[in-house]
C-alpha cells in the first residue's frame, strides 16, 4: 500500500511554545488529508479535513487557531500546535486519501506523532 | 451524522478460537467500511474494507468481514486467532461519496492467550 510517513514521531516541548508535526505521502499524491488524536486507549477523533490549497475543515469542538493546519502541496500536510499546554498532550496521528471527489479511495495512516507538553 | 459502535470492548481469547467483534453503523446511504488494526506501539493498519461487491470481505491474516446491510453491521471474524492477534481493533464507516472523513468506533482490544 502507499506510504505515509509523520514527523517527527516523538516530541516533548515547553508549555506555551508551538509545535509542527509534518505529515507527507511518499508514493502518491494526497488531494485530503485528515489529523486524528487519540486519547490513552480510546478511538481515533478527527480534528480537521483538509484540502490542497484550500483552508481546513475543522470539527466541532476543535479550535482552529491553536491547531493550525496547512496543506500547501499535494504531497504534505502540517499540524502546528500553538502555545501547548498539558492539556495538548496526545497521539496526534494523519491520514492521507489519493483520487478526487466521486472515487472511493483508501485512506493511509502516518504512524502517528506522541506529543508531550511539560 | 453517522456513528459507528463496536460493543465488545475488550475481548479475551485462547489461542485457535474463533473470533468475531461486532461493528454497527448508524446511516441510511451508501457507505464504504473499513476494518484497521493497531498494534501495541504501532500505527492503524488496514486489516480489510469494503466497496461495494460481494458482502463477504477477505482480509490480510486471515480475517474476514461480512457487510449484512439489512443490520447495518460489518462483523470481524477470523476462524482461529494466533498470540500475535493481541492487538487494538477499529472499525470505521466513510459516506460513499468522494473525500469523506473516516468515522471510527470506540476500538476493541484483542487480548489472545497462548
Amino acid at each position: 500500500g502507499a506510504v505515509v510517513s509523520q514527523h517527527p514521531s516523538r516530541v516533548i516541548c515547553k508549555s506555551g511554545t508551538s509545535v509542527k508535526i509534518e505529515c507527507r505521502s511518499l508514493d502518491f499524491q494526497a488531494t485530503t488529508m485528515f489529523w486524528y488524536r487519540q486519547f490513552p486507549k480510546q478511538s481515533l477523533m478527527l480534528m480537521a479535513t483538509s484540502n490542497e490549497g484550500s483552508k481546513a475543515t475543522y470539527e466541532q469542538g476543535v479550535e482552529k487557531d491553536k491547531f493550525l493546519i496547512n496543506h500547501a502541496s499535494l504531497t504534505l500536510s502540517t499540524l502546528t500546535v500553538t502555545s501547548a499546554h498539558p492539556e495538548d498532550s496526545s497521539f496526534y496521528i494523519c491520514s492521507a486519501r489519493e483520487g478526487g471527489r466521486l472515487m472511493n479511495t483508501e485512506a493511509f495512516f502516518g504512524q502517528g506523532t506522541r506529543l508531550t507538553v511539560v | 451524522a453517522q456513528s459507528v459502535s463496536q460493543h465488545n470492548h475488550h475481548v479475551i481469547l485462547s489461542e485457535a478460537a474463533s473470533l468475531e467483534l461486532g461493528c454497527n453503523y448508524s446511516y441510511g446511504g451508501t457507505v464504504n467500511l473499513f476494518w484497521y488494526v493497531q498494534y501495541p506501539g504501532q500505527h492503524l493498519q488496514l486489516l480489510l474494507k469494503y466497496f461495494s461487491g460481494d458482502p463477504l470481505v477477505k482480509g490480510i491474516k486471515g480475517f474476514e468481514a461480512e457487510f449484512i446491510k439489512s443490520k447495518f453491521s460489518f462483523n470481524l471474524r477470523k476462524p482461529s486467532v494466533q498470540w500475535s492477534d493481541t492487538a487494538e481493533y477499529f472499525c470505521a464507516v466513510q459516506l460513499n461519496f468522494g473525500n469523506e472523513k473516516l468515522t471510527f468506533g470506540t476500538g476493541t482490544r484483542l487480548t489472545i492467550i497462548p
